[in-house]
């Protein structure tokens, strides 16, 4: 079946500095979504990309979807507190694959 | 936005017994619920497909005999875990789509923490 993983794990970040987490799959993917899961809480939708090589932007958050559909990145620039949770890639085939997720603490 | 529900939010059981976990589309019907399974600091693992008037489809490892589901109505799925032992203490959150298509965002509840002694 579908696997994704997500790299890196954990993303300790100094507030006002930008970071990455990159998820690729073992098969292409219809589309790919992204959920932020606050620490206690559930996943919260993101976004949603469908296109090969697509690029959306939601303030400072950029996602990217690769030419191939099987790789995605989520940037994140002047990080602030209320970035902090765990963000989430999942690959969309009806059923969900998520990734491991890389959860972020951000120190001020 | 959509909303889904769980209830309850939290639990505390004695081994061998079972608990009952409802899930419940607000604002939309839902043919389609989704349970999955989050140990701490870990990823959500899909446990079953729950499907409106039909069996739901249980993910590989996943023992339908110990994990029951029944979704009786466009808004409610349960999930019933029986004779719960220790092991089966986990973060357990359900999902639905507001609209059929498989490509679109999925909305979960807030999720029930079990914990059984």
């Amino acid at each position: 079946g579908q696997q994704v993983m997500q790299i890196p794990q954990y993303q300790h970040v100094q507030e006002g500095e930008d970071f990455t987490t990159y998820c690729n799959s073992s098969t292409t993917l219809s589309n790919i979504q992204w959920y932020k899961q606050r620490p206690g809480g559930h996943p919260v939708f993101l976004i949603q990309l469908v296109k090969s090589g697509e690029v959306k932007k939601q303030k400072r958050l950029t996602f990217q979807f690769g030419e191939a559909k099987k790789n995605s990145s989520l940037h994140i620039t002047a990080t602030q507190t209320t970035d902090v949770g765990t963000y989430f890639c999942a690959g969309n085939d009806y059923k969900l694959s998520f990734g491991a997720g890389t959860t972020v603490t951000v120190r001020a | 936005g959509a909303v889904v529900s769980q209830h309850p939010s939290r639990v505390i059981c004695k081994s061998g017994t079972s608990v009952k976990i409802e899930c419940r589309s607000l604002d939309f019907q839902a043919t389609t619920m989704f349970w999955y399974r989050q140990f701490p600091k870990q990823s959500l693992m899909l446990m079953a497909t729950s499907n409106e008037g039909s069996k739901a489809t249980y993910e590989q490892g996943v023992e339908k005999d110990k994990f029951l589901i029944n979704h009786a109505s466009l808004t409610l799925s349960t999930l019933t875990v029986t004779s719960a032992h220790p092991e089966d203490s986990s973060f357990y959150i359900c999902s639905a789509r507001d609209n059929p298509s498989a490509y679109n965002e999925q909305f979960f509840g807030p999720g029930t923490r079990l914990t059984v002694l």
